[in-house]
């Protein structure tokens, strides 16, 4: 069975990089169409995507949060590490990390970790 | 503001009808591009509702339909249950930037 979790700081300073990282089990990133996913949630906002990576390296970022965004895997790990730099209090928020297969959305996610950006 | 529109709120009784729409544009739903559905119950990660515009997951009952036209997709969801009240977004691709995953904004549905 498939499984995602998220792991990291729970609180980081003004202008610090946050790094996350999400350990998954069940499935193989070197499996063909097969990518994991950030995405992160504002306390009582909206989801927003944030970056994703696939079996052959191919990446995507948000265009809003390219500049400071990084995303990278390990496969003999069974991770995907997500870099945000220069983090603000804005960036305070619940990050998932997500699996999805060719073009059938995200269909399994990880619990979410909270991280709060404030000195 | 996203690139995705969707209504803040819609509510509705229970056993009633409702539908949550999802508006784009050309470069993502009107590319062609596949629109999924997630829930959010409160406190918790969403759960992919509807794949690729119109498929339900193992597991989801068949009160929950996806369709899309032209650059927008809906959610219907009939028989209306007071578990359905959640927070439901829609999501696509958007081909231009280098590509990239966008959500709506998110639609809070209240069973009233």
């Amino acid at each position: 069975q498939i499984t995602l979790k998220e792991s990291g700081p729970t609180l980081v300073k003004p202008t610090q990089t946050l790094t996350l990282t999400c350990t998954f089990s069940g499935f193989s990133l070197r499996s063909s169409g097969v990518g994991v996913g950030w995405i992160r949630q504002p306390p009582g906002k909206a989801l927003e995507w944030l970056a994703l990576i696939y079996w052959d390296d191919d990446k995507r970022y948000s265009p809003s949060l390219r500049s400071r965004l990084t995303i990278s895997k390990d496969t003999s790990k069974n991770q995907v590490v997500l870099t945000l730099t220069n983090m603000d209090p804005v960036d305070t928020a619940t990050y998932y990390c997500a699996h999805r297969r060719d073009n059938s959305g995200d269909d399994y996610w990880g619990q979410g970790t909270l991280v709060t950006v404030s000195s | 503001q996203s690139v995705l529109t969707q209504p803040p709120s819609v509510s509705g009784a229970p056993g009633q009808r409702v539908i949550i729409s999802c508006t784009g544009s050309s470069s993502n739903i009107g590319a062609g591009y596949h629109v999924h559905w997630y829930q959010q119950l409160p406190g918790t990660a969403p759960k992919l509702l509807i794949f690729a515009n119109m498929n339900r997951p193992s597991g989801v009952p068949d009160r929950f339909s996806g369709s899309k036209s032209g650059t927008s997709a809906s959610l219907a969801i009939t028989g209306l249950q007071a578990e359905d009240e959640a927070d439901y977004y829609c999501q696509s691709y958007d081909n231009t930037l280098s590509g990239f995953c966008v959500f709506g904004g998110g639609t809070k549905l209240t069973v009233l």
